[in-house]
C-alpha cells in the first residue's frame, strides 16, 4: 500500500461542466477527509467520512458539491456546474483512527482549473 | 474556536543557517499539534507531531515543542539545507472539532 491515491491529478474544464475526483485512501483507514487549497493558502476543510457515513460538511461545500464514500472505501467528490472560483487543488486525506493523536495522510491532490 | 496562526513568509535563508517558523494556536478542547511540509506540486507530508503539552516532535533535524502556556508550536532546525525548500504548514486537531485546522503556510527557500 503506497498511500492515498487521487485521480485525476489535473483537470481543466469549461465553466458550467461537471467534474468528479476520486480518492483511494490507505487500506483500513476509517476516516477520509476532503480539503481544498488555493494558491498561497493552507488547506480548508470541506467534509469528512467515518467509514461510509458523511459526518460533517463545511459551509464551503455549496449545494453544487457532493461527496460520497460508498462501502467505506474510496470516495468521490463531484462539482456540478463548475465556476471559475472552484479552481483549486482538492486534497484527500485518510486517517486510521479518531483520537487526537491520529495523523492524517494526504494524497498528492487533484488540480482543477475552470476556464 | 479553533485556529492556527503562522508567521508570514516567504523566508529566505542561506544553507546551514538556523530556522525558526513561529506557530501559535487557539483551540477548544485539548489539541494535538502537527507540522506538515509541501514540496512543489505535491500533497502535504507529515513532518512531525506532538500530542500533549511539553512533548517535543522531531524528524529530519526539525523540532517543535508543544507549549501550552504560550499556545505555541514553533518549528526549528539548526542547519537548513537546499532540499528543505518547501512550504511548511502548522496544524491542529481536536476531537471537539473532528477536523484538522491549518495555518496559511510559510514558504522557505534555502540558497546555496
Amino acid at each position: 500500500d503506497t498511500g492515498v491515491s487521487q485521480n485525476p491529478r489535473h483537470k481543466i474544464t469549461k465553466r458550467g461542466q461537471n467534474v468528479t475526483f476520486r480518492c483511494d485512501p490507505i487500506s483500513e483507514h476509517n476516516r477520509l477527509y476532503w480539503y481544498r487549497q488555493t494558491l498561497g493558502q493552507g488547506p480548508e476543510f470541506l467534509t469528512y467520512f467515518q467509514n461510509e457515513a458523511q459526518l460533517e460538511k463545511s459551509r464551503l461545500l455549496s449545494d453544487r458539491f457532493s461527496a460520497e464514500r460508498p462501502k467505506g472505501s474510496f470516495s468521490t467528490l463531484e462539482i456540478q456546474r463548475t465556476e471559475q472560483g472552484d479552481s483549486a487543488m482538492y486534497l484527500c486525506a485518510s486517517s486510521p483512527g479518531v483520537d487526537a493523536g491520529s495523523t492524517i495522510y494526504f494524497g498528492e491532490g487533484s488540480w482543477l482549473t475552470v476556464v | 474556536g479553533n485556529s492556527v496562526t503562522q508567521m508570514e513568509g516567504p523566508v529566505t535563508l542561506s544553507e546551514e543557517a538556523f530556522l525558526t517558523i513561529n506557530c501559535t494556536y487557539t483551540a477548544t478542547g485539548y489539541p494535538s499539534l502537527f507540522w506538515y511540509v509541501q514540496y512543489p506540486g505535491e500533497g502535504l507530508q507529515l513532518l512531525l507531531k506532538a500530542t500533549k503539552a511539553d512533548d517535543k516532535g522531531s524528524n529530519k533535524g526539525f523540532e517543535a515543542t508543544y507549549r501550552k502556556e504560550t499556545t505555541s508550536f514553533h518549528l526549528e532546525k539548526g542547519s537548513v539545507q537546499v532540499s528543505d525548500s518547501a512550504v511548511y504548514f502548522c496544524a491542529l486537531f481536536t476531537n471537539t472539532g473532528n477536523q484538522f485546522y491549518f495555518g496559511t503556510g510559510t514558504s522557505l527557500t534555502v540558497i546555496p
